[in-house]
């Protein structure tokens, strides 16, 4: 089955550069989004498009591409970011929705 | 500003047919959108439930086709969900969100925990 592969968790201290991975085979032919999650809160769309950032999501978020994977990227992470954050995309038709499992994000 | 609201039963019993409504506020329904429901056990991950595009064209998660029906009530500008057959493990929060193949699932609506036990 189609999978989106995450690291369980990362961990970094505050202004640090937090980077989190999501590969799958089907990848370079999807896009990818990310999604961040707090305790208790719904999901927040913080990259689409593999890296386009909407304009209410801070400056410090960016993604990136290569190859079969996407990276997250939060640049001068401060104590708000910590958070679950999860990739997105689709298989190879582009049909079907896939979650990765979700990375959880600790500011040391 | 486009804003949802989930709605149903947070109890339902093993067996029976879990429903839940999506109230969209701020856009219309019968516009260019896929509208999604994802949901979330208690201390995992999200899965993708399916989606509705126009009211008619539906794709389902392979792993629940067999149990879930998605439809649009554009009369009422929402759109709902059934899941039949339900177990412990269909015990999550559920989300509901307009997907864009560009944008993503943007906004959520807040979730709605749907607990299923006797």
């Amino acid at each position: 089955s189609y999978e989106l592969t995450q690291p369980p968790s990362v961990s970094v201290s505050p202004g640090q550069t937090a980077r989190i991975t999501c590969s799958a085979d089907a990848l370079p032919k999807q896009y990818a989004y990310w999604y961040q999650q707090k305790p208790g809160q719904a999901p927040v769309l913080v990259i689409y498009k593999d890296s386009e950032r909407p304009s209410r999501i801070p400056e410090r978020f960016s993604g990136s591409s290569s190859g079969t994977t996407v990276t997250l990227t939060i640049s001068g992470v401060q104590a708000e970011d910590e958070a679950d954050y999860y990739c997105q995309s689709a298989d190879s038709s582009g049909t079907y929705v896939i979650f990765g499992g979700g990375t959880k994000l600790t500011v040391l | 500003q486009v804003q949802l609201q989930e709605s149903g039963p947070g109890l339902v019993k093993p067996s029976d047919t879990l429903s839940l409504t999506c109230a969209v506020s701020g856009y219309s329904i019968s516009s260019n959108h896929w509208w999604g429901w994802i949901r979330q056990p208690p201390g995992k991950g999200l899965e993708w439930i399916g989606y509705i595009y126009y009211s008619v064209t539906t794709y389902y998660n392979p792993s629940l086709k067999s149990r879930v029906t998605m439809s649009v009530d554009t009369s009422k500008n929402q759109f709902s969900l059934k899941l039949s057959s339900v177990t412990a493990v269909d015990t999550a929060v559920y989300y509901c969100a307009p997907f864009d193949p560009v944008e993503g699932f943007d906004p959520w609506g807040q979730g709605t925990l749907v607990t299923v036990s006797s």
